[in-house]
């Protein structure tokens, strides 16, 4: 069974750094891109940051550019965000999700861990 | 960055009824389109793939079509349990993009 599990979350001050991790199993997690995807209290969602399977492409949105860096360790079946400088803004449940086994729309998320940014 | 403008943010619908709900891009994607559900508190979860493609396990009244600009999903009998949050996601490229979501109310 496909299982991803965020964690890391918690309460941080404006300008604080923070590192998320997500622990994969149940699938072969070297041979899948994977994303962050983050929703803030009552809003939609928004896709965060891409790394390809070899770890060699990563991609981020502009919110994030420069201050959030996503890497995984394949020997570990984990993923991770680095988060730094955070802002208010950043408060949101943070998603780790895995495209479907030929690409496209994530098929499995784990259940998310909640980051507050907040004095 | 693709945008993806969906609607409506919200409606209110019976058990039984037809629901449609729209995402439009503001350039061609072809069909590199998902649909989502989302419950409160829970992940989203993949519906439809490839605009128009059932996702393993997701009942049969759910039904995406379109391509290139212009995209549906159909729930064709609203039943108690859909009442939720729909998002379309386009995958087509980075960054990816969701539209802004509609709320399926009970009516």
């Amino acid at each position: 069974e496909v299982q991803l599990v965020e964690s890391g979350g918690a309460l941080v001050q404006p300008g604080g750094s923070l590192r998320l991790s997500c622990a994969a199993s149940g699938f072969t997690f070297s041979s899948y891109e994977m994303n962050w995807v983050r929703q803030a209290p009552g809003k939609g969602l928004e896709w965060v940051s891409y790394i390809s399977s070899s770890g060699r492409t990563i991609y981020y949105a502009d919110s994030v550019k420069g201050r959030f860096a996503i890497s995984r360790d394949n020997a570990e079946n984990s993923l991770y965000l680095q988060m730094d400088s955070l802002r208010a803004e950043d408060t949101a449940v943070y998603y780790c999700a895995r495209p479907r086994e030929t690409g496209g729309a994530p098929d499995y998320w784990g259940q998310g861990t909640l980051v507050t940014v907040s004095s | 960055a693709i945008q993806m403008t969906q609607s409506p943010s919200s409606l209110s619908a019976s058990v039984g009824d037809r629901v449609t709900i729209t995402c439009r891009a503001s350039q061609g994607i072809k069909n590199d389109l998902g649909w989502y559900q989302q419950k409160p508190g829970k992940a989203p979860k993949l519906l439809i793939y490839a605009a128009s493609s059932l996702q393993s396990g997701v009942p049969s009244r759910f039904s995406g079509s379109g391509s290139g600009t212009d995209f549906t999903l159909t729930i064709s009998s609203l039943q108690p349990e859909d009442f939720a949050t729909y998002f379309c996601l386009q995958d087509y490229n980075y960054p990816r993009t969701f539209g802004q979501g509609t709320k399926v109310e009970i009516k």
